[in-house]
């Protein structure tokens, strides 16, 4: 069973205000890490799949990086707007069954 | 553009009950999951299932049972409904072929009380 962690729980920054939060995994034995944007009362939305050390993705003003050979994929969100609040999730995509394992979650809250 | 089709979308059972918890895709994906998701844990995997006739457990599997006799649907059934098993369930699916890595596409959610 794979092992992911997020950082922080939750967040809350100003309007305009850059930001970033961490998913650590101990071992970087998985085909994929996934990242996921979760709305209140909607289904998730990927963001972006990473498999490669270094893999470096970007979507409008959100980006991401991944980092096997330390354990850590960053996700950052330049200039927030209030339209950016959400749960950022990251997962893991094991080599297997193609399942993903999940993490709990980065609550991000933007102020006006 | 349908995607990834839940009904219901809430229900309230009481304990004993049974139910089936439906889920259809139309895009034509291999791979289809079930997933719960209890308040401040990350989505939990119950089942899967790899094509037509291929099913497998996930992390937690108690008191579930699936089937998949298309490609299109993978319904979720509870059997004798539980209070441990009230939570918001997510069917997803994705296309797994060779080194692609595709994302998996979601559904709106059924949110289950068992009282």
């Amino acid at each position: 069973i794979l092992n992911v962690e997020q950082s922080p729980q939750s967040l809350h920054v100003q309007e305009g205000d850059s930001t970033n939060f961490t998913c650590s995994f101990p071992s970087s034995n998985f085909y994929a890490l996934h990242w996921y944007r979760w709305e209140t009362a909607k289904s998730p939305e990927a963001l972006f799949v990473m498999t490669l050390n270094g893999d470096e993705k970007k979507k409008g003003r959100i980006s991401a990086t991944l980092n096997t050979k330390e354990g850590y994929s960053y996700l950052y969100i330049k200039g927030s707007q209030p339209e950016d609040s959400a749960t950022y999730l990251c997962a893991l995509m094991d080599t297997g069954r193609r399942a993903l394992t999940f993490g709990s979650g980065t609550r991000l809250q933007v102020q006006p | 553009n349908a995607g990834v089709t839940q009904t219901p979308k809430f229900r309230i059972l009481k304990i004993g009950q049974s139910m089936t918890l439906q889920c259809a895709q139309d895009m034509n994906h291999n791979y289809m999951y079930w997933y719960r998701q209890d308040p401040g844990m990350g989505l939990k995997l119950i089942y899967y299932s790899v094509g037509a006739g291929i099913t497998d457990k996930g992390e937690v599997p108690n008191g579930y049972n699936v089937s998949r006799s298309t490609t299109e649907d993978f319904p979720l059934r509870l059997e004798l409904a539980a209070p441990s098993q009230t939570s918001v369930y997510f069917c997803a699916s994705s296309y797994v072929a060779g080194g692609g890595n595709q994302p998996q596409h979601f559904g709106d959610g059924t949110r289950l009380s068992i009282l």
